[in-house]
């Protein structure tokens, strides 16, 4: 069975100060792997997505990468408006998954001005 | 902007009432759709995966005659929630994808807030 774990559950970061969100996955088989941001009230908003160990994205303060076991999210220098549930999810290479995505817990992240 | 709506964002109801949630891709066309449900401060769990023109698929311990599934056209999946009772109270996210499975990623509509009284 597909499990994603993500650590920490929540981060108070002061403005400007960086840090990094984990995402632990064990999947037969990876297709893809994705990070969404959610704000309170709304629906996950796509942010990256990653096929292969060793490949990186970026987005303004934000770079996800990924290894074979575990993905991250840096945010450099975060600002207020950062604030936010990360979340990641992976998608199994079977072809019977379609796009079906699993889930892990997210990290609540409140930067503080 | 936004590539799947979903409607309404908000809805009370009784006990006992049936509520229909409605979503839709916008300026493309999704044979597949999915259903989330969120509690709060949790991730979202797969409802169902809602297939245009056939019947929806429905993961384990998800009651198919509580929540009806109708994905009618290629921009339109309703979820309904018959019978409604205060334990369905959550927030259901919807999802679809612009192209071809395990290509591109899901979009997620910004979710309806059930709350059953």
């Amino acid at each position: 069975e597909d499990q994603v774990t993500q650590s920490p559950e929540a981060l108070r970061l002061q403005e400007g100060e960086s840090s990094s969100l984990n995402c632990s996955y064990t999947v037969s088989g990876l297709r893809g792997l994705f990070w969404y941001r959610q704000d309170p009230g709304k629906g996950p908003e796509f942010l990256f997505t990653l096929y292969s160990a060793g490949e990186e994205k970026e987005k303004e303060r934000l770079k996800a990468t990924l290894t074979k076991k575990e993905s991250f999210l840096h945010i450099t220098a975060p600002k207020p408006e950062d604030s936010a549930t990360y979340l990641c999810a992976v998608q199994a290479n079977k072809q019977a998954a379609g796009n079906k995505l699993t889930f892990g817990g997210g990290t609540r992240v409140l930067v503080k001005p | 902007g936004a590539v799947v709506s979903q409607h309404p964002s908000r809805v009370i109801c009784k006990s006992g009432t049936s509520v229909k949630i409605e979503c839709r891709s916008l300026d493309f066309q999704a044979t597949t759709m999915f259903w989330y449900r969120q509690f709060p401060k949790k991730s979202l769990m797969l409802m169902a995966t809602s297939n245009e023109g056939s019947k929806a698929t429905y993961e384990q311990g998800v009651e198919k005659d509580k929540f009806l599934i109708n994905h009618a056209s290629l921009t339109l999946s309703t979820l309904t929630v018959t019978s409604a009772h205060p334990e369905d109270s959550s927030f259901y996210i919807c999802s679809a994808s612009r192209g071809s499975p395990g290509v591109s990623p899901l979009h997620f509509g910004n979710g309806t807030r059930l709350t059953v009284t």
